[in-house]
C-alpha cells in the first residue's frame, strides 16, 4: 500500500513566478491536510480539503495560496507570485474518517521549495 | 489557544545510552492525543509513538517510551539503547481530537559514536 506521495521533492522557484506542489494521499483516503515547515520550526496547519471541498484554510496566508482536491488527480497546493518568505518545507498528510476520535493522519515526505 | 512547548533545541547522547526528551502542552480540553515525531535528515515525518490522554498508562514501542503526566500537562519521550539510527529532529505533536495537529518546534538529536 503506497503512503502519502509528494512532487516535486524539490522545486525552485525565482521570486514572482508560480509555485504548484501535489499531493497524492494514501488509497482510500479521502481527507488532505497541508502544513508548513519553515527552518528550524514545527510543521503548521494550513488547510484542510476533501474531494472538490475546501473544510478549513484557517491558516493558509489570505493572499497568493490556494489549494484544491479535485474529484479526480491530486491535491493541489498552489503559490503564486513567489517571495523568500515562501522559502519551506510544505508536507501533505491523509486520512479516512474520523477513527477512533481523531484524525490519524499519515504524512508525505514534503516539498521543499527555495525561492531564489 | 493550544501550544505545545519543547524547550531542548539539541541534544546529544553517546550510543547505547538513554536520553529523554521534553515537552510540555497547554489545553483546556480533557480528551486529546499526543504524538512523537521522527524528522531524520531525508525530511520524512515518522509516527515514532502516540498516546491517548484517557489512558493512564505510558505508552510503549520497543526502545521508545513515554512518560505521560496528564496533571502536569507533560509528555515526555524515553529513548533507551541508543542507536546511531535515531539521530533526527523529535518533534512532540498533539491534537484535541479535531483534524488539526499542533507541532512543537522540535528538539534536534543527535547520537555520537
Amino acid at each position: 500500500n503506497a503512503g502519502v506521495m509528494q512532487n516535486p521533492r524539490h522545486l525552485v522557484r525565482r521570486r514572482g513566478q508560480e509555485a504548484r506542489l501535489r499531493c497524492s494521499p494514501m488509497k482510500g483516503h479521502s481527507h488532505v491536510y497541508w502544513y508548513r515547515q519553515l527552518p528550524e520550526e514545527g510543521l503548521k496547519f494550513m488547510v484542510y480539503l476533501q474531494k472538490e471541498n475546501i473544510i478549513d484554510e484557517s491558516g493558509m496566508p489570505k493572499e497568493r495560496f490556494s489549494a484544491e482536491f479535485p474529484k479526480e488527480g491530486p491535491s493541489i497546493l498552489r503559490i503564486q507570485q513567489v517571495v523568500r518568505g515562501d522559502s519551506a518545507a510544505y508536507f501533505c498528510a491523509s486520512s479516512t474518517w474520523r477513527r477512533d476520535s481523531y484524525y490519524e493522519q499519515y504524512f508525505g515526505p514534503g516539498t521543499r521549495l527555495t525561492v531564489t | 489557544a493550544q501550544t505545545v512547548t519543547q524547550s531542548q533545541p539539541e541534544m546529544s547522547v553517546q550510543e547505547a545510552e538513554t536520553v529523554t526528551l521534553s515537552c510540555t502542552y497547554d489545553t483546556s480540553e480533557n480528551n486529546y492525543y499526543l504524538f512523537w515525531y521522527k524528522q531524520p535528515p531525508s525530511r520524512q515525518m515518522i509516527l515514532v509513538i502516540r498516546q491517548e490522554a484517557y489512558k493512564q498508562q505510558n505508552a510503549t514501542e520497543n526502545r521508545f517510551s513515554v512518560n505521560f503526566q496528564k496533571a502536569a500537562k507533560s509528555f515526555s519521550l524515553k529513548i533507551s539503547d541508543s542507536q546511531l539510527g535515531d539521530t533526527a529532529m523529535y518533534f512532540c505533536a498533539f491534537t484535541s481530537g479535531t483534524y488539526k495537529y499542533i507541532f512543537g518546534t522540535g528538539t534536534r538529536l543527535k547520537v555520537l559514536a
